[in-house]
């Protein structure tokens, strides 16, 4: 089984609607990221956790929330869906600092209509 | 303000033969950097990870290179396969606790037969 998972791996929505991307992971790793990637711009954080208690805020976070439900969980809302968040959506973890390399989850592919 | 810049932005090469991506970067102060090796519609897999003090970092047949005077970093391919075919990521970690890490654009490689 894959360390690090995400749900669902392909939505459609449309405009105004609620979104909620899952992310769960069994490698036991306190520290949870979530980004999205549009062509051309590479990977940009979006929110991050470093425990179960700790929520912060990445690059681009407005329209977005957050939930880190347990250490193993960390899911990522859209609110009020807008085309513009049509993107690619990855989850990672890492554990110990900035050294440790982060892994990812396969991917979302979000689109809004 | 911290960067960082990958060329090319793309590359074709043919099967077996090597090729160099380079990586320069404007982060300071520095902790470590990445390089990232992601397939199409994949999540990004780590290639190999460098700190300040380490000018040269082996995988298998990736060979990654720093030069923290100059920050620069390379990665070198050597006899490519079919599936060295992706996107090569550079990502830079600040040296500062808590700081988000700082991802390129990428390269993607497309290696034909």
């Amino acid at each position: 089984d894959a360390d690090v998972t995400q749900t669902p791996r392909n939505r459609i929505t449309k405009t105004g609607k609620r979104i909620m991307l899952e992310c769960s992971q069994t490698k036991g790793h306190d520290r949870m990221y979530w980004y999205r990637q549009d062509p051309g711009l590479g990977l940009r954080l979006i929110y991050y956790s470093f425990d179960v208690k700790d929520i912060n805020k990445g690059e681009i976070s407005d329209g977005y929330s957050v939930s880190r439900q347990a250490q193993a969980k960390f899911s990522l809302s859209l609110e009020s869906a807008i085309p513009n968040q049509t993107a690619l959506y990855f989850c990672a973890t890492s554990d110990l600092g900035n050294r440790e390399a982060q892994y990812f989850g396969p991917g979302t592919r979000l689109t809004v209509l | 303000k911290n960067q960082v810049e990958q060329s090319p932005q793309s590359l074709i090469i043919l099967e077996g033969k090597n090729c160099t991506l380079q990586c320069n970067y404007t982060v300071s102060p520095f902790s470590n950097l990445r390089w990232y090796k992601q397939d199409t519609g994949r999540g990004p897999v780590s290639l190999t990870i460098m700190t300040f003090s380490e000018n040269t970092k082996s995988n298998g047949r990736y060979t990654a290179t720093l030069d923290a005077d100059t920050k620069q970093s390379s990665l070198h391919i050597t006899a490519s396969q079919l599936s060295d075919s992706a996107s090569y990521i550079c990502v830079v970690s600040p040296n500062q606790a808590g700081t988000a890490l700082i991802f390129g654009k990428g390269t993607t490689l497309s290696v034909s037969s």
